[in-house]
C-alpha cells in the first residue's frame, strides 16, 4: 500500500539560512499534519491542513510557514534557521472519511541538522 | 505540560513475557486513543487504536484495555518478541485534531 512520502530525508543547513520540507500524503488522503521530534522526545504538532486550509496551529514558530496545494501535498518552510531547529520532521495524513477515526499515517521523516 | 502521561519511562521484559505501559489524560473531549511504535530514526507506525465507547480492543498480541471514569488507557502486548523492541507511544485527539503524545516507553525484549 501506498504510505506517506517526504523528501528529502535528510538536510543540513547552515544557521540563518532557509529549508524546504516536501510532503505527499497517502493518495485520496484529505488532511496533513506536521509534527517536530527532538532527540528522546514525543512529537509536538506544528499545524495542520485540510483540504488545502489551515485547520489547525500548534506551537509552531513564526519563522515556519506551511501550505497545502490542489494535490494535496504540503510544504513546510523554515526561514532563518536557529540550531534549535535541528530535529526530525514527521507529516502524517489522514482521511475525514474514515469516519471519525483520525487514523494519522506517518511519514519516514526528514532528519534537519542546522549547523 | 503533557496532556496525556505514560508510563513507565522504560521498561524491559523477557521473550515471550507481556509488557504493559499506561496511560492517562484529563481532557473529556479526547475520543480517539491511539498507541503508535517507533523504531529509531524512523516514523511512528500506527498499531492500535479505540475509542472511549469500547472497553477493551485486540488486535493480534496487541490490545488495549480503556478505562473511561478513571480516564486510563494502556496497552499489553503479549508474547513479547525482540523485535518489538521500540519506543512506543500513546496518543489521544478528538474529532479530526492533532494527536497529543505521551512522552513515551522504551521496551527492550531480552532473548
Amino acid at each position: 500500500a501506498a504510505g506517506v512520502i517526504q523528501s528529502p530525508r535528510h538536510l543540513i543547513k547552515e544557521k540563518r539560512e532557509t529549508a524546504t520540507l516536501k510532503c505527499y500524503p497517502i493518495p485520496r488522503h484529505d488532511t496533513v499534519y506536521w509534527y517536530q521530534q527532538g532527540p528522546g522526545q514525543d512529537p509536538q504538532f506544528l499545524i495542520s491542513f485540510y483540504e488545502k486550509m489551515q485547520s489547525d496551529k500548534g506551537s509552531i514558530p513564526d519563522r515556519f510557514s506551511a501550505q497545502q496545494f490542489s494535490d494535496y501535498h504540503s510544504e513546510l518552510n523554515m526561514s532563518s534557521l536557529e540550531l534549535g531547529d535541528s530535529a526530525l520532521y514527521f507529516c502524517a495524513s489522514s482521511s475525514r472519511f474514515d469516519r471519525g477515526r483520525n487514523e494519522q499515517y506517518f511519514g519516514p521523516g526528514t532528519r534537519l541538522t542546522v549547523t | 505540560q503533557q496532556q496525556v502521561k505514560q508510563s513507565p519511562q522504560s521498561l524491559i521484559v523477557q521473550k515471550g513475557g507481556i509488557s504493559i505501559i499506561n496511560c492517562a489524560y484529563e481532557n473529556t473531549a479526547f475520543d480517539y486513543f491511539p498507541w503508535y511504535q517507533q523504531f529509531p530514526g524512523k516514523g511512528p507506525a500506527l498499531l492500535i487504536a479505540i475509542r472511549p465507547d469500547v472497553s477493551e480492543k485486540k488486535e493480534g498480541r496487541f490490545t488495549i484495555s480503556f478505562n473511561k471514569s478513571a480516564k486510563q488507557f494502556s496497552l499489553h502486548i503479549m508474547d513479547s518478541q525482540p523485535g518489538d523492541s521500540a519506543t512506543y507511544f500513546c496518543a489521544a485527539s478528538y474529532s479530526w485534531g492533532k494527536l497529543q503524545f505521551g512522552a513515551g516507553t522504551q521496551v527492550v525484549v531480552t532473548p
